[in-house]
């Protein structure tokens, strides 16, 4: 499809497990952003990309969180040894530019039991 | 410190009637601002935006209006329809910024009944 793939859709992890969450943006766009919406709550923004450099990663919580973008291409957002605070939905989104409005994917559903 | 708020955790209106959803901001280095529409299980899609040189824009049944002295934002939508039902979030960036994150509210929920 054309739009911001993520994969998996839902992911259960046992506390202290390390999940790997994947991000394929829509081809040719430059920008891609990871961002962290718990229950009731607006997405809150994690780390930036611009092509395969993280320009902000001023969002990731802690060092247990942890994203890469290679190849400028797709992206993982891998977290360490989960906690519970960490079950989330994880959204993926990629933009053009980093002016232009950013398409999101449908998010990953992280439960830490 | 919650940036950017949404004081209404839900709406209600009749089909054919005007919505009115409303967003606070409080950094005044915010210059672009944004609303986002997301059903359940799926990503927030892009509706609107607005740069902080106007104070509305307009995009067929959705208007956003900006009033910067107050730091407020609104969405209004005309005419309101069932298919319109969904979660709103407004979010707000420094469009000169390096990185153009977005700060989101919490989210008004709008139910349009039939």
């Amino acid at each position: 499809g054309a739009g911001v793939s993520q994969s998996p859709r839902y992911k259960v992890a046992k506390r202290g497990q390390d999940v790997a969450l994947r991000c394929d943006p829509i081809s040719g766009h430059v920008s891609l952003f990871w961002y962290q919406q718990a229950l009731g709550q607006g997405p809150e923004f994690l780390t930036y990309f611009q092509n395969e450099a993280q320009l902000d990663k001023s969002g990731l919580p802690s060092d247990r969180f942890f994203a890469e973008r290679p190849e400028g291409s797709v992206s993982t957002l891998k977290i360490q040894r989960t906690q519970q605070e960490d079950s989330a939905v994880y959204l993926c989104a990629s933009s053009l530019d980093r002016t232009s409005g950013a398409f999101f994917g449908q998010g990953t559903r992280l439960t830490v039991v | 410190d919650q940036q950017v708020k949404q004081n209404s955790p839900s709406l209600s209106v009749q089909e054919g009637r005007i919505s009115i959803l409303n967003c606070d901001y409080t950094n005044s280095m915010f210059d672009y601002f944004l609303w986002y529409k997301k059903y359940p299980a799926e990503g927030p899609t892009f509706l609107i935006s607005i740069s902080s040189i106007k104070d509305k824009n307009e995009d067929g049944r959705f208007t956003v209006f900006l009033n910067k002295s107050a730091k407020h934002l609104s969405l209004h939508i005309v005419p309101s329809q069932p298919g319109d039902s969904a979660v709103y979030f407004c979010a707000a960036s420094r469009y000169s910024s390096n990185t153009g994150k977005l700060i989101f509210g919490q989210g008004t929920t709008l139910q349009v009944k039939p």
